[in-house]
């Protein structure tokens, strides 16, 4: 049991490239999230999934796009990468969305520098 | 929208010292959860509080719900070298038949502990 797992685990991008980042859980979740961890400012939402074949945006959804590919993986991608996206980004999932018990599970996450 | 002010922001301590930190919010909260993130890796759930007034506690760590339920503080007894990282609280808000209960993130308290 894996828990959730992220690929790449590091990238470097020049402004304006595109890049997927990918998650996956084998927990049989059914809410996943990306977040992004800049110092001082603790994590933010950026796209979250409250269950397969649903997406909604989060804090700062501005500059990604994510798909539900399926129950197990959630993808979060950058179509024109810019400095500002210079991050760490997490996954989590949760089994249930909204639930009074919702406990999130992270990644180990993606580190992301932009030049 | 809600802010969580997480105090201190960092802490150097001597091993076997006890440790206190906390987190106050702008506007209430029905779950309180307190997650650890260990260099380069995700955060992992420590502690989670359901209830206004509950006083949890998972070995070394107590982490107490506020009556407000604007709060939430998490005590470490007797430190060890382990123990260092960074600790965030988070808050939940679930309304009750919404699809998502948004967690919102403190920003931090950096942990140090000298041997």
């Amino acid at each position: 049991n894996a828990g959730v797992t992220q690929t790449p685990k590091f990238q470097v991008l020049k402004t304006g490239q595109s890049m997927t980042l990918q998650c996956a859980q084998d927990m049989n979740h059914n809410s996943m999230y990306w977040y992004r961890q800049d110092p001082g400012m603790g994590l933010r939402l950026i796209y979250y999934s409250a269950s397969e074949g649903t997406t909604d945006k989060g804090e700062v959804p501005n500059g990604y796009n994510v798909s539900r590919l399926n129950k197990r993986e959630f993808s979060l991608r950058l179509e024109s990468a810019a400095p500002s996206q210079t991050s760490v980004y997490f996954c989590a999932s949760s089994p249930i969305a909204g639930g009074h018990q919702e406990t999130q599970y992270f990644g180990p996450g993606t580190r992301l520098l932009v030049l | 929208g809600q802010q969580l002010n997480q105090s201190p922001q960092s802490m150097f301590i001597q091993e076997g010292e006890d440790v206190s930190m906390n987190c106050t919010s702008s506007s209430i909260f029905n779950t309180w959860l307190w997650y650890k993130q260990d260099p380069g890796e995700g955060p992992v759930l420590l502690i989670a509080l359901y209830k206004a007034g509950e006083l949890t506690s998972n070995g070394r760590l107590t982490a107490q719900f506020g009556i407000t339920r604007k709060d939430s503080f998490l005590n470490i007894s007797a430190s060890i070298p382990s123990d260092v990282g960074i600790y965030f609280c988070a808050g939940q808000l679930w309304a009750g038949g919404t699809s998502y209960g948004k967690l919102t993130f403190g920003q931090g308290t950096i942990l140090t502990v000298h041997p």
